[in-house]
């Protein structure tokens, strides 16, 4: 079964500062990883995705993310937080084998400091 | 034009009622879903149908019950509403083919009294 962790609920930069939030998975299967950002009482937005190829992905807003197989970690990056950043982000896993469905870690909520 | 919507976007409601949240998707996806996310965020599937036949059932009472009319439209119905069922309900869609992004409604809130 495949898993996922996101290392820290809470995540606090500086505006300006570098945004670093933690994602490592468990998949038997060569995995397909996503980024979703989830803004207060909104729905999900895909923020970015790592199917196959490049490994280092670029997503929206200006993040990326690199598929680090050796290390199973997928962790999401942004070089300058903005004050717009501030909202939960979720890291999942889909197994195309098991009718796609995505497992979801357990969020981290990202918090930017004027 | 909302790619997926959901409908209502808040519900309040008794325990013991029947209620029932509706989905509909304009982007000609194949799949749909179910998710729940319960008080502590923690997003888990709940069902999802391809092409109107169920293809994903978790562990969900069986007093939810999904109903695809047709490959755009998966409604979520409700027996019983149990104080534990207050949640934010996500339906979301996908292509079958390919990664199957998945692309998220807006939610619906229930909140059970």
């Amino acid at each position: 079964a495949q898993s996922v962790t996101q290392l820290g609920s809470h995540v606090s930069v500086s505006e300006g500062a570098l945004v670093l939030l933690r994602c490592n998975y468990s998949s038997s299967v060569p995995p397909y990883l996503f980024w979703y950002v989830q803004y207060p009482n909104q729905g999900l937005q895909l923020l970015l995705k790592y199917t196959t190829g490049a490994t280092l992905v670029k997503g929206i807003n200006g993040f990326e993310a690199e598929f680090k197989k050796s290390e199973t970690s997928f962790h999401l990056t942004k070089p300058s937080a903005h004050m717009s950043d501030a909202a939960e982000y979720f890291c999942a896993v889909s197994d195309k084998a098991d009718g796609n469905k995505l497992v979801f870690g357990a969020g981290t909520i990202l918090r930017v400091k004027s | 034009d909302t790619a997926v919507s959901q409908t209502p976007k808040y519900l309040v409601t008794q325990m013991g009622n029947d209620k029932s949240i509706k989905c509909e998707q304009n982007l000609g996806h194949d799949t749909m879903y179910w998710y729940k996310q319960d008080s502590k965020k923690f997003l888990k599937i709940m069902f999802s149908y391809n092409n109107k036949e169920l293809i994903i059932n978790e562990t969900v009472p069986n007093r939810f019950s999904p109903k695809s009319p047709d490959k755009a439209h998966l409604n979520l119905h409700i027996n019983s509403l149990e104080l534990g069922d207050s949640a934010v309900y996500f339906c979301a869609s996908s292509q079958e083919a390919g990664e199957g992004t998945q692309y998220f409604g807006p939610g619906t809130r229930l909140l059970v009294l």
